[in-house]
């Protein structure tokens, strides 16, 4: 099974900062088969990236994902409000498919 | 519009059996997996296993091989989770979700809250 490792547990940001979060895994994950979700308060996840780098539908262009093999990342840009929240990056290309721990990025 | 409605929220005693339920709609429901997913109190997600519709091929995760079952009905579009004995441990929220074609999880359930308590 494929460990994932999140780094920072937390980031204190303000709006308006870059925010830079990290997902490492314990064996390369297969064709970057990684994706990244952000989850709310009282609310499901919602997909953010896949494929590593590929933006989902309707999501703004703040997000951007990048990496391969054991390290992947995921950029904000620019903190919206509405951006303050937790991020799983998972991956999907090994049985079971398996998630991080979360980054809680919250608000300075 | 592609949607996955679950059950409502449960209590339920230690020892007791359990199935919650996922229906989806606006999509073919044969076509695509439909996995479960665990989040237990103020903590993260995890991946539970998931099954295809379509002939029934099930995969569980080591995690929760044994402890739980999944299934579905196609003639209805709903999937299931089950319990035959519920533990205090088990008490978590419950989410179904839809795998688009290259394995990501695009559509989510709402959640069920499942609470067990003596």
């Amino acid at each position: 099974e494929i460990v994932l490792t999140q780094s920072p547990g937390t980031l204190s940001l303000s709006p308006g900062e870059r925010a830079t979060l990290s997902c490492r895994a314990s064996q390369s994950v297969s064709s970057s088969y990684l994706a990244w979700y952000q989850q709310k308060p009282g609310q499901a996840p919602r997909l953010l990236i896949y494929g590593a780098s590929s933006r989902a539908t309707g999501i703004p262009d703040r997000f951007s994902g990048s990496g391969s093999g054991t390290d992947f990342t995921l950029t904000i840009s620019r903190l919206e409000p509405e951006d303050f929240a937790v991020y799983y990056c998972q991956q999907y290309g090994s049985s079971p498919e398996t998630f991080g721990p979360g980054t809680k990025v919250d608000i300075k | 519009e592609v949607q996955l409605v679950q059950s409502g929220a449960e209590v339920k005693k230690p020892g007791e059996s359990l199935k919650i339920s996922c229906k989806g709609s606006g999509y073919s429901f044969t076509s695509y997996w439909i996995g479960w997913v665990r989040q237990m109190p103020g903590k993260g997600l995890e991946w539970m296993g998931i099954i295809y519709p379509g002939d029934s091929d099930t995969r569980y995760s080591p995690s929760f091989q044994g402890q739980v079952t999944i299934s579905a009905d196609k003639s209805i579009s709903t999937a299931y989770l089950q319990w035959s004995s519920l533990k205090a441990s088990d008490t978590a929220m419950y989410y179904c979700a839809r795998p688009a074609l290259d394995g990501t999880l695009d559509y989510w359930g709402q959640g069920t809250l499942v609470t067990v308590s003596s």
